[in-house]
């Protein structure tokens, strides 16, 4: 099946610091979700992008789908402690596009 | 939004002995229940599709008598790893979207924590 590579693995910033993690794959995406996983937690679902060269915000999170959906970013602005987890990207897959497929993970850590 | 409830959170069992998890969505029916595992500081691997009514689809390199999914009801799925062994210790976590779609975000249980001695 479809795999998608996420970058980088690891984050480690200074509070305050923009972040951005990277997802790729090698097959155009029918679409992208992105979570949110808190240390010791569950994954939270944040967005999903559809269209080719999507973007879309919240608050400061910026979400984009590339041209070709192959490939899709998250940024986040001027990071805060509580931004602290790791973020996955997934991808649908199956005959019906109906499971959902996980990237490797960006685990982001922030100095205070 | 939807909550999706697992249960145990957490739980340690002797080798050999088996283990019952439960998934169920409180406020939505699910058609469609996945299973992943995850690993410490790794990503989720889906195990397998559980689909109300029918047989479960697992992923390749998942051994289905091995872990033995049902999906009686519209609310409830359950995974059972049978005779367990440490090296299925893991963190099993069941998701559910909302209804029949097959798109669309997936709402996440709390986890399970399997620790086997």
């Amino acid at each position: 099946g479809q795999q998608v590579m996420q970058i980088p693995q690891y984050q480690h910033v200074q509070e305050g610091e923009d972040f951005t993690t990277y997802c790729n794959s090698s097959t155009t995406l029918s679409n992208i979700q992105w979570y949110k996983q808190r240390p010791g937690g569950h994954p939270v679902f944040l967005i999903q992008l559809v269209k080719s060269g999507e973007v879309k915000k919240q608050k400061r999170l910026t979400f984009q789908f590339g041209e070709a959906k192959k490939n899709s970013s998250l940024h986040i602005t001027a990071t805060q402690t509580t931004d602290v987890g790791t973020y996955f990207c997934a991808s649908a897959q199956g005959s019906s596009a109906s499971k959902i497929i996980f990237g490797s993970g960006t685990r982001l850590s922030i100095r205070p | 939004g939807a909550v999706v409830s697992q249960h145990p959170s957490r739980v340690i069992c002797k080798s050999g002995t088996s283990v019952k998890i439960e998934c169920r969505s409180l406020d939505f029916q699910a058609t469609t229940m996945f299973w992943y595992r995850q690993f410490p500081k790794q990503s989720l691997m889906l195990m397998a599709t559980s689909n109300e009514g029918s047989k479960a689809t697992y992923e390749q390199g998942v051994e289905k008598d091995k872990f033995l999914i049902n999906h009686a009801s519209l609310t409830l799925s359950t995974l059972t790893v049978t005779s367990a062994h440490p090296e299925d210790s893991s963190f099993y976590i069941c998701s559910a979207r909302v209804g029949t779609s097959t798109t669309g975000e997936l709402f996440f249980g709390e986890g399970s924590r399997l620790t086997v001695l």
